[in-house]
């Protein structure tokens, strides 16, 4: 059940363009992301909820197709600060656990 | 407003011992999660509690591994007796009433446990 993240790691110019990539193989409640970096919490970046989106930041946005099963995390004109490791995590049903992939990494080099 | 409170930080022990680790989730979220994080991997969800009740401890290897939530606020996580694999970060997180379905999940630092 656990969805798959693509790629599994990703090496940016500050200013370029990044795509993360989460699928599921079960019809998606709702698809969180997070960015952890490294040694610290994980931290909450969006929700996109079954039926719509929810865009939680200015440059970071996502999609949510729900007949695919999968949802894709867009990061424009990278910062450095962009950098981390990106989790989706997914409800397969309304009263489910969240589930997360195995996590990609992001490098933004100056 | 206070963020979840996780203790201790950093764990040595040798296998076969006992550990436990703290948390305090955020003033007013009924739910609570315990997740272990191997390295390099994303979160696997051990304990799921909705106020002081258990909604899911699928995951939970139930016999070294055991939690409780007394009053519903503060949890505790214990290992008893570790295993080298155990060896992990235990991150703690909450949310509100509404669960993760809508509402976005609050972690705490962590407590690295390293078993010898």
């Amino acid at each position: 059940q656990q969805p798959v993240q693509s790629p599994q790691a990703v090496i940016l110019r500050e200013g370029e363009d990044a795509v993360i990539n989460c699928s599921s193989s079960k019809a998606l409640y709702s698809v969180h992301w997070y960015r952890q970096k490294h040694g610290e919490a994980p931290v909450f970046l969006m929700i996109l909820l079954k039926g719509g989106e929810q865009k939680g930041h200015e440059k970071i946005s996502a999609s949510f197709n729900e007949k695919k099963q999968q949802s894709s995390l867009y990061l424009t004109a990278s910062q450095l600060s962009y950098s981390g490791t990106y989790f989706c995590g997914i409800l397969i049903n309304q009263g489910g656990k969240l589930i997360f992939g195995q996590g990609t990494e992001l490098s933004v080099k100056p | 407003e206070a963020g979840v409170a996780q203790s201790p930080r950093y764990k040595i022990i040798e296998k076969r011992q006992s550990v436990a680790f703290w948390c305090n989730p955020i003033s007013g979220h009924a739910t609570l999660y315990w997740y272990q994080q191997i390295l390099g991997q994303g979160p696997k969800l051990l304990i799921q509690f909705q106020n002081n009740g258990v909604v899911d401890d699928s995951q939970l290897p139930k016999d070294r591994f055991s939690a409780e939530r007394l009053k519903g606020v503060d949890s505790t996580l214990k290992i008893q007796p570790a295993k080298l694999e155990d060896s992990a970060v235990y991150l703690c997180a909450s949310s509100s009433l509404r669960g993760a379905l809508h509402e976005k999940l609050f972690f705490g630092s962590g407590t690295q446990l390293s078993v010898l």
